[in-house]
């Protein structure tokens, strides 16, 4: 299957700083990206859609002026927590679309995870 | 999209055959269903994905009924490895982001 790697695979900061998480594509071009965010024993909560060129869209309850996306190529998207607070703290996925045998498939990355003191 | 309904919970034990049956009462014609394997701390990973009838690969089977209102995962002689939470979704071509329900935890014991 398609892989998609994150980066870093985790990640402590302190309150009040930004944080970058990238998202790659490693060996398909993805015009569409998706961010998770998962908190412990919960299931993943869609945040926003990252689309190669243009303005991600955010999912509603999702402020868009924290949580900075930008999906500058075809196989990169990032996301940038800005002035993280101990709240933010959880487990951050992406996925990207890939071509499948029968319908677009999304695969994800490894997942990072945010600690913030 | 459509929801899906699956089991919190379900216990097998190592070299069993584990049937996680999943409801999608509203899927629609041009509707997908994919399923997901996610352990602790990591991303879900693809595991099957059909249409209709049964679709099989070296991990798993997927068995859809004609009318496609639910589907079952089939995961044979499972290991201690395999304890996991599942995830069933419900997708289409446009490729909208699949909004993921609570999954089964599959818990295997020796």
């Amino acid at each position: 299957g398609a892989v998609v790697s994150q980066h870093p695979s985790w990640v402590i900061c302190k309150s009040g700083t930004s944080v970058k998480i990238e998202c790659r594509s490693l060996d398909f071009q993805a015009t569409t990206m998706f961010w998770y965010r998962q908190f412990p024993k919960q299931s993943l909560m869609l945040m926003a859609t990252s689309n190669e060129g243009s303005k991600a869209t955010y999912e509603q309850g999702v402020e868009k002026d924290k949580f900075l996306i930008n999906h500058a190529s075809l196989t990169l998207s990032t996301l940038t927590v800005t002035s993280a607070h101990p709240e933010d703290s959880s487990f951050y996925i992406c996925s990207a679309r890939a071509p499948g045998a029968m319908v677009d498939t999304q695969y994800f990355g490894p997942g990072t995870r945010l600690t913030v003191l | 999209l459509a929801k899906t309904t699956q089991p919190i919970s379900m216990d097998s034990y190592e070299g069993q055959e584990v049937n996680i049956t999943c409801s999608h009462n509203n899927i629609a014609t041009n509707d997908y269903i994919t399923w997901y394997q996610q352990f602790p701390s990591q991303g879900p990973r693809f595991i099957i994905q059909g249409y209709k009838t049964k679709v099989t690969n070296e991990v798993a089977s997927l068995f859809i009924p004609a009318d496609r209102k639910s589907s079952t995962l089939s995961l044979p002689r499972v290991s201690l490895s395999d304890t996991a939470v599942y995830y069933c979704l419900v997708s289409n071509q446009a490729g909208t982001a699949l909004i993921f329900g609570k999954g089964t935890t599959l818990s295997v014991s020796s």
